[in-house]
Formats: structure tokens, sequence, C-alpha cells
């Protein structure tokens, strides 16, 4: 099946400081989420995108389709960033399921 | 604009009780998924449903039975809980539109059985 790997797995960041976080998949999609679990557990849905590049406040993420990667950038990071972001895949032809990776675990100190 | 709700929010099980989680959407989203979280793996599919009146196994589905008679709930069963089944529970769902699959999540359920 496809595999959806994350990294890095673990970020320490200062306040302020700005991130990238990946995303790669080994095929191809046609439905691609970023999340963000707070530490109260909820799924917050950050971005969807199959394709192309989006922005939201101090969050943006790009998804490069043809060569199956995605990126999550944060700027200017803050304390009520901190969590873990799950990307989640969806496969092209026929498997409706949706595949998460394993998470990126983000800590931002003040 | 409820979304997807889960019930309960907190439960703990004896070895052998078994429960029956129940997932709620208002979206008349025709796809609906439970998920299990474990530390470090992430989310695993365990049971997902493309319609009313089906359902197909997901990545780790042993120990679970799922049942959509309604297109806004799908329930999972665990007819014997066991430890390993101590987990969060996440249901979702989702609608397919011109392409469009955006999915989204309750607020989980935190099983433990002891």
């Amino acid at each position: 099946g496809i595999q959806v790997e994350q990294s890095p797995p673990d970020l320490i960041l200062q306040e302020g400081a700005n991130s990238t976080l990946r995303c790669n998949f080994s095929d191809s999609v046609n439905n691609l989420q970023w999340f963000h679990q707070n530490p109260w557990g909820q799924l917050i849905n950050l971005f969807y995108i199959p394709s192309g590049t989006k922005q939201n406040g101090r969050l943006s993420a790009t998804t490069v389709a043809t060569e199956r990667y995605s990126l999550l950038y944060i700027s200017s990071s803050q304390t009520t960033d901190s969590g873990v972001y799950f990307c989640a895949v969806h496969l092209w032809g026929g498997s409706e399921k949706l595949v998460f990776g394993k998470g990126t675990k983000l800590t931002v100190n003040p | 604009n409820a979304g997807v709700t889960q019930t309960p929010k907190f439960r703990v099980l004896k070895t052998g009780q078994s429960m029956t989680l129940l997932c709620a959407q208002d979206m008349n989203h025709e796809y609906m998924y439970w998920y299990r979280q474990d530390p470090g793996m992430g989310l695993r599919l365990i049971h997902y449903s493309v319609g009313e009146g089906t359902t197909a196994k997901g990545e780790v589905p042993d120990g679970y039975n799922v049942s959509r008679l309604k297109k806004q709930n799908f329930l999972l069963g665990l007819e014997s809980a066991a430890p390993s089944q101590t987990s969060v529970y996440f249901c979702a769902s989702r609608r397919i539109e011109q392409g469009f699959t955006e999915a989204f999540f309750g607020q989980g359920t935190r099983l433990t059985v002891v």
C-alpha cells in the first residue's frame, strides 16, 4: 500500500522561528490534507491541498503532486502552534482510504 | 453546525465487556471512517463506509464491528474488549463532490480497557 512519511519526527523551536515540515508519499494521490492535533487531542483541518500552494495567516502549504511531496511552512511560530502535525493522503484509483503519516511533533518554547 | 460528533468522549471498560461508539455527522457526507490512534503509530484505519448499508475493513479491523444503517451515523462496536484496544478513537466523514474530498474529524473518544 501507499507509504506516507513525515519528517522530521520531532522539532523544537523558539517562539518566533520559522519551520518547514515535509510529507513524502509513494504513489499518486488525489487528496492531501494537513492536520494539527492540539495538546487536547483535537484534529484541526489546516489545508486541503492535493496540488499547488495555499496560505492561511502564518501557515502555508505546497504540494508538488508530480514529485510526490508536500511541505507545510510555519512562520513566526507561537507556543499555540505546539502539537502534532499530520499529513493524510487519499489515493487515485478506487481506494477510499485516507492514509496518515506518523506525524511531526512540534514544540514551541517561549 | 455540529459537524462530526462522537459519543462518548471517555470510557473505561473491563476486559471482556462490550460497548458501542457512536459517530454522527450532519453534513450529508457519503464516506465515514473509524480510526484509532496509539502513541508513535499515527492514525490507523479500522473500518470505513462508502454509503448507507455498506462497510469495509481497514488496516486494523480485528476485534471490531461496524454498522451504517443510516447515512448520518456510523457505529463502532467492541464485542469483547481487550487491553490492546485501549486507544483514542476518531471518526471522520468526507463528501464526494466534483472531486473535492476534504475529510472532517470528530473530537475523539478515549477508551481504556482494564
